[in-house]
């Protein structure tokens, strides 16, 4: 099982809006809606951010929000702020009944 | 609180063995899928193995036949059996619990902090 597809990294400056992406095939991020995404600060534990690919978890500000089309899933952040600066990941189930996480996006909040 | 502990990690040689072990609190373990997930130096987070409900049992290509995912019910305790290992299992490994009934599902809602697994000569 390969790794989903994300940009290495994205950058913004605060106030402004990105999207990062994470491309995957039919037989996982196009075939279940069970795509999550997570921040992840180094030395600090991931955090769910989204879930089954629109949701917010209790906590989560509505500046995250998550979207699919095909293969293709995205999580947006909208209103940058410094602290939004992370690695984020995306996951998925798959047909195999594996996960499989994306490469990992470094977001710079300029 | 919602809490998972990893302990286990170390310096192993190659070809060697290490058992890490998970202790979740306040949520009753067997009541979810675990999994294990781990993120190598510089490298981008991978999952590793995930135990069922019923016991079932599920990893990638890159560990199968190496690793062994188990439970202790009695003891709320999640473990990863590591044998044969390999420069490459050098990483941080993450206990995470696969969120459902009230909890988001379908995603990884709870991680422990890692523990940190070498494997060199």
């Amino acid at each position: 099982q390969s790794a989903l597809t994300q940009p290495a990294s994205v950058s913004g400056s605060p106030g402004q809006s990105i999207t990062i992406s994470c491309i995957g095939t039919s037989s996982d991020v196009g075939g279940y809606n069970y795509v999550s995404w997570y921040q992840h600060h180094p030395g600090k534990a991931p955090k769910l951010m989204i879930y089954e690919v629109i949701n917010r978890p209790s906590g989560v500000s509505n500046r995250f929000s998550g979207s699919k089309s095909g293969n293709t899933a995205s999580l947006t952040i909208s209103g940058l702020q410094a602290e939004d600066e992370a690695d984020y990941y995306c996951s998925s189930y798959t047909s195999s009944s594996t996960w499989v996480f994306g490469g990992g996006t470094r977001l710079t909040v300029l | 609180e919602v809490q998972l502990v990893e302990s286990g990690g170390g310096l192993v040689q190659p070809g060697g063995s290490l058992r890490l072990s998970c202790a979740a609190s306040g949520f009753t373990l067997s009541s979810y899928d675990m999994h294990w997930v781990r993120q190598g130096i510089g490298k981008g987070l991978e999952w590793v193995s995930a135990i069922g409900l019923a016991g079932d049992t599920y990893y990638p290509g890159s560990v199968k036949g190496r690793f062994t995912i188990s439970r202790e019910d009695a003891k709320n305790s999640l473990y990863l059996q590591m044998n044969s290992l390999r420069v490459g299992d050098t990483a941080v490994y993450y206990c995470a619990r696969l969120g459902g009934g009230a909890a988001p599902g379908n995603a990884f809602d709870v991680w422990g902090q890692g523990t940190m697994v070498t494997v060199s000569s």
